[in-house]
């Protein structure tokens, strides 16, 4: 079965240093994406990046990025550069394809950037 | 392009209530999904439309349904409301269209249910 696992309830990073936020899955399907979202206070989910699983290159999207290792089953963001405004929750989802047409999501990450 | 809309942003309903939330997808989008966010058990996907067909359901009790209309707007409705029915919902359009294509999901601002 499909899963989702961020391990990092909260994190803490200085501001306009990177920070690094870590997401494993586990899937048997060849085909998936891996996505990023922000959930700042509002509540509104933010679509930051995205993996597909035979995408040869890591993605990249302004500052941030994410570190996919395909045989570790690893997709961790890396946001570069903090800024106060990235404070926020982040979740990791992954959807496979063959029709299932639903995401399921990580438990989520949240970073606080101090000033 | 206007994003993902949804109404109304917060409702308040007691126990036993029903309700019915409403989405807008973003123009040209066919595909609609459904989620719930609860501190407790965190995003869980509801239903997902595509073309007024429901493709994919959740697992949460019948009391959860959902349905599209031809212009991709979408309901979801809650009968007999309980407490733990208490979360955002929140709706996400994405132009699915294949089964392989992995677009990503833009989501609502969500709509805060608070059950009493």
């Amino acid at each position: 079965a499909q899963k989702i696992t961020q391990t990092q309830p909260g994190m803490f990073v200085q501001e306009k240093e990177a920070v690094t936020l870590d997401c494993t899955y586990d899937t048997s399907d060849p085909s998936y994406g891996l996505f990023w979202y922000k959930q700042p206070s509002s509540g509104e989910m933010i679509f930051l990046i995205y993996q597909g699983s035979y995408d040869q290159q890591n993605a990249t999207e302004g500052r941030y990025s994410l570190n996919f290792q395909k045989a570790r089953k690893s997709a961790n963001l890396v946001i570069s550069a903090s800024q106060l405004g990235d404070s926020a929750m982040y979740f990791c989802a992954m959807r496979e394809g063959g029709g299932t047409y639903k995401y399921i999501f990580g438990t989520g990450t949240r970073l606080k950037v101090l000033a | 392009k206007a994003g993902v809309t949804q109404t109304p942003r917060y409702l308040i309903k007691t126990r036993g209530q029903q309700v019915t939330l409403s989405c807008s997808p973003i123009s040209g989008h066919r595909s609609v999904s459904w989620y719930q966010q609860t501190p407790g058990q965190g995003l869980q996907f509801l239903f997902e439309y595509f073309s007024e067909t429901q493709r994919n359901k959740g697992n949460f009790p019948g009391r959860f349904s959902g349905r599209q209309f031809s212009n991709s707007r979408s309901e979801m409705n809650v009968s007999t409301l309980e407490l733990g029915d208490s979360a955002l919902y929140l709706c996400a359009s994405s132009s699915w269209g294949r089964e392989d294509a992995l677009d990503e999901q833009f989501f609502g601002p969500g709509t805060r249910l608070t059950v009493l």
